[in-house]
């Protein structure tokens, strides 16, 4: 069956610090992936996708993410963190059909 | 583009009251999906629409919950009797392409609390 997983479930990191999340799935097909971020009372925001082509895949408000095949993982990255990153990411699958398989998130706090 | 409009924003019943929530997805959208966000579970697919007709209620949690979709750009879930537990964020999300994988939008969400 498919399923993500974040191993984090919170991490906090300094202002200005690079970040990286991670995000491991298990998928027998060609996955198609998925980065969403929720900020407090928001609903899900699309960040970054993977569906085929170049592994690394730049998304919105300068993150971007690696497909690595052969550890079936998708870390999310961003070089240098703001403090209005502070938010909680999902990683998620597509499967057939259409629908998308979430990890249980990474709550991202921001150090001053 | 409005983006998926959800109604209300917030409801507070009572045990045992009805409870209805309503979303309006995207324009030309051919999916629209029903998840449930808590602490405890995460966020958890209640059930699925694809070109209006249901696909995959296998997440809804017991026959209290029921989901329509009359027409392409109207959606409810309904919740009878409403139980404590049933208190949570309820997101509907809806995809342009029915079938296929592809991003889904989220609208804001309902947070219900039932007392």
């Amino acid at each position: 069956a498919q399923s993500v997983t974040q191993p984090d479930i919170h991490i906090t990191v300094s202002e200005g610090a690079s970040l990286e999340l991670r995000c491991n799935y298990s998928y027998g097909a060609t996955p198609y992936l998925f980065w969403y971020v929720q900020s407090p009372g928001q609903g899900l925001q699309l960040l970054l996708k993977y569906f085929s082509g170049d592994t690394l895949v730049q998304g919105i408000k300068g993150f971007e993410a690696e497909f690595k095949r052969s550890q079936s993982s998708f870390n999310l990255r961003k070089p240098s963190v703001h403090w209005s990153d502070a938010a909680e990411y999902f990683c998620a699958v597509g499967n057939q059909g259409g629908k998308l398989i979430f990890g249980q998130g990474t709550e991202l706090s921001v150090k001053p | 583009d409005a983006g998926v409009i959800q109604s209300p924003r917030h409801e507070v019943t009572e045990m045992g009251q009805e409870v209805t929530l309503r979303c309006k997805p995207i324009s030309g959208h051919n999916s629209l999906f029903w998840y449930r966000q808590t602490m405890m579970r995460g966020l958890e697919l209640l059930i699925y629409f694809n070109n209006n007709v249901p696909i995959d209620d296998s997440g809804m949690p017991e026959d209290r919950f029921s989901a329509k979709m009359p027409n392409a750009s109207f959606s409810t879930l309904k919740i009878q009797p409403s139980e404590p537990r049933d208190s949570a964020v309820y997101f509907c999300a809806s995809s342009p392409i029915a079938g296929e994988v592809f991003e889904q939008y989220f609208g804001p969400g309902t947070r219900l609390t039932v007392t």
